[in-house]
């Protein structure tokens, strides 16, 4: 069955240092996939995409990785702030886009 | 650029009760989708229009719930009647459509319903 997971329900950090974030599927080949943030009681918030051809991509303090190989990508948000503590989902696209459930970020100051 | 709006909310209601959620959409986005995400779990798609007709509602339990996009801008979605698994945030996002993914989805803050 088609699946995908995010490495852990919550990640805790401390500010200033690197998050990184595991996004892994099975039984799929996306074209694309995509990163969003949700905070508490808000919808998600598209931060960014890679193509299935790209290895990696990056927004200001944000770099995703995507390996079509291992089906996996990375999210990795460097010099983390409190700002930053939120849910990020990873989406892939299959017609439509299937969502992970999501890791809970808390930045620590 | 106004984001997507939704109402309401917050709802709640009892089993075997009927509701209804509305949402507009960004101006000009052509595909519109609601999403059921459940605590704890990311959305999962119910249904997905382009302009005003469906694309792909397989996932839409159609005993119970129905929607529509009449004239291709705002959209209502309907649960009748209620039970307690319904109790999710319902989420309404809209998208350019067509083969350009690079913007994402923009979503509304959804409407949360409690079924009791």
């Amino acid at each position: 069955s088609q699946k995908i997971e995010q490495n852990s329900e919550a990640l805790n950090i401390q500010e200033g240092k690197t998050a990184t974030l595991t996004c892994n599927y099975t039984n799929y080949s996306p074209a694309y996939l995509q990163w969003y943030r949700q905070d508490p009681g808000r919808g998600p918030v598209f931060l960014l995409l890679i193509r299935e051809n790209e290895k990696e991509k990056r927004k200001e303090r944000l770099k995703v990785t995507f390996d079509t190989t291992l089906k996996q990508s990375l999210f990795h948000i460097t010099a983390s702030q409190p700002a930053d503590s939120a849910t990020y989902l990873c989406a892939l696209n299959n017609n439509d886009m299937r969502f992970g459930a999501g890791t809970r970020l808390t930045v620590k100051p | 650029e106004a984001g997507v709006a939704q109402s309401p909310r917050y709802k709640i209601i009892e089993k075997r009760q009927s509701v209804a959620f509305w949402c507009n959409p960004i101006s000009g986005h052509a595909t519109l989708y609601w999403y059921q995400q459940i605590l704890g779990q990311g959305p999962k798609l119910l249904i997905q229009f382009q302009n005003n007709g469906v694309v792909d509602d397989s996932q839409l339990p159609k005993d119970r719930f129905s929607a529509e996009r009449l004239k291709g801008v705002d959209s209502t979605l309907k649960i009748q009647p209620a039970k307690l698994e319904d109790s999710a945030v319902y989420l309404c996002a809209s998208s350019r459509g067509g083969a350009d993914p690079n913007y994402g989805y923009t979503f509304g803050s959804g409407t949360r319903l409690t079924v009791v």
